[in-house]
Parts: structure tokens; sequence; C-alpha cells
């Protein structure tokens, strides 16, 4: 099983809609909680942290539910900019950092 | 620009050849990874450093693979005899104290 598990997509949703997606996690000691934003050939950035009460970054939302080990992330009022591939990432006690395979997000005119 | 710099940018080699890419952290960053990614994949954990030590290593590091952070500051990252199989993306990152990985812009290698 692999320790970081998205659905792939792709979501391709028209301007102004919202979309959600979630990452499934296998370590249940991971501590930190991420999502990073990869643009075609780029490297990834850091979109938002996800906290254990859930936080909001303008039109992004994330979330995390320890109990069954995922964490979602929901983007609401989609933009064109916001076209891209959305990775989930853990971090465990040890600092290694383990990404999902990502999210495809389409948003079109 | 995030301030972690990797060159080359890219680079395409002839299968069996050996090559080395570079890394330079942020400077005050202790911490320092190398990943690998491919199409449609997302990155895949090589190795990790804390300043000089190399303190874990995948197990899709084969023997051919090695990465060396010799003063605690920049790495290199050498594949010898390089195979078609090794065309990717090669990423570094690096994390002080707070909880973010900055990455470079990676080095994209393709075999022929």
């Amino acid at each position: 099983r692999k320790e970081v598990e998205q659905d792939p997509g792709p979501f391709n949703v028209p301007e102004g809609a919202t979309v959600a997606f979630n990452c499934t996690y296998s370590n249940s000691a991971s501590q930190s909680f991420f999502w990073y934003r990869q643009d075609c050939r780029k490297e990834p950035k850091l979109l938002m942290s996800v906290y254990s009460s859930g936080n909001e970054d303008g039109r992004f939302t994330a979330q995390l539910n320890r109990a069954s080990q995922y964490i979602s992330l929901l983007i609401r009022d989609s933009k064109l900019s916001d076209s891209a591939t959305y990775l989930c990432v853990v971090r465990a006690n040890d600092y290694k950092l383990s990404f999902g395979a990502g999210t495809t997000v389409t948003v079109r005119a | 620009d995030t301030g972690v710099s990797q060159n080359p940018r890219h680079k395409i080699t002839k299968r069996g050849q050996n090559v080395t890419f570079r890394c330079d952290p942020i400077s005050e960053h202790n911490r320092l990874y190398w990943y690998r990614q491919t199409l449609g994949q997302g990155p895949e954990f090589l190795t990790y450093f804390q300043n000089e030590a190399q303190l874990e290593k995948s197990r899709l590091l084969s023997d051919r693979f090695s990465a060396e952070r010799p003063k605690g500051s920049f790495s290199t990252l050498e594949i010898q005899r390089t195979e078609q199989g090794d065309s990717a993306m090669y990423l570094c990152a690096s994390i002080g104290q707070e909880t973010e990985a900055f990455f470079g812009q990676g080095t994209r290698l393709t075999v022929v």
C-alpha cells in the first residue's frame, strides 16, 4: 500500500465552481500535513499546511481527519489560474516527506 | 525564486555515462532531501541529509546512485552507468526550523 494515495482526477470544472478532493495516508504516526501545488514542469510549491482544526486560506479550505486518516482540499470560486496538480504531503516524526501522486485540476472558461 | 538552486537544469546523456547533479539549499537550512519525479507521478523520496549526515536512503536508490553533502551545505547526487529508466526530474528540497520544504527547480535528466 502506498504511504499517501490521492484520486488522480482529472477534475475538469468551470470557472466559479467548487471542487474538492481527498488524500489518504497509511502512517498513523504522521504529524504534519500539507497541500503543495505543482504547475506543469515546475517544482512543487507550498499551498497550505493542514491543521487538526481545519484551516482556510482565501478560497482554499483544508481539513484533516486523523481517525480516518484522510486530508481534504476544497477550492471555492475556481479561477483559471487554479489549474494545476495538487500534491498531498505527509510528514512523519523523522521528517521524511511522503508525497501522493497528485490530483489534476483543470478550470475551464 | 525559493532560494534552492539546482544545476544543471537539463542534462542529456548517453546510456552508460555517469552524471552528477548539484543542489545548493537555502543557507541556514540543515535538512536536505533528494526526490525523483516521473511524468504523472508525485515526487519519490531518494535520500535525506541532516547537516552532513545521510540519515535515510530509499530502496529506490540502487548502488549506482550516491549522494553526498560533505560540509553540510551543498549536496551532489551522482548516477553511475545511467540507464534509460533513470530519465526523470530530480528535485532537491531543504527545510530549516520551519516546517515548509522549499524545492529547487529540478534537474531534468534524459538518458538516450
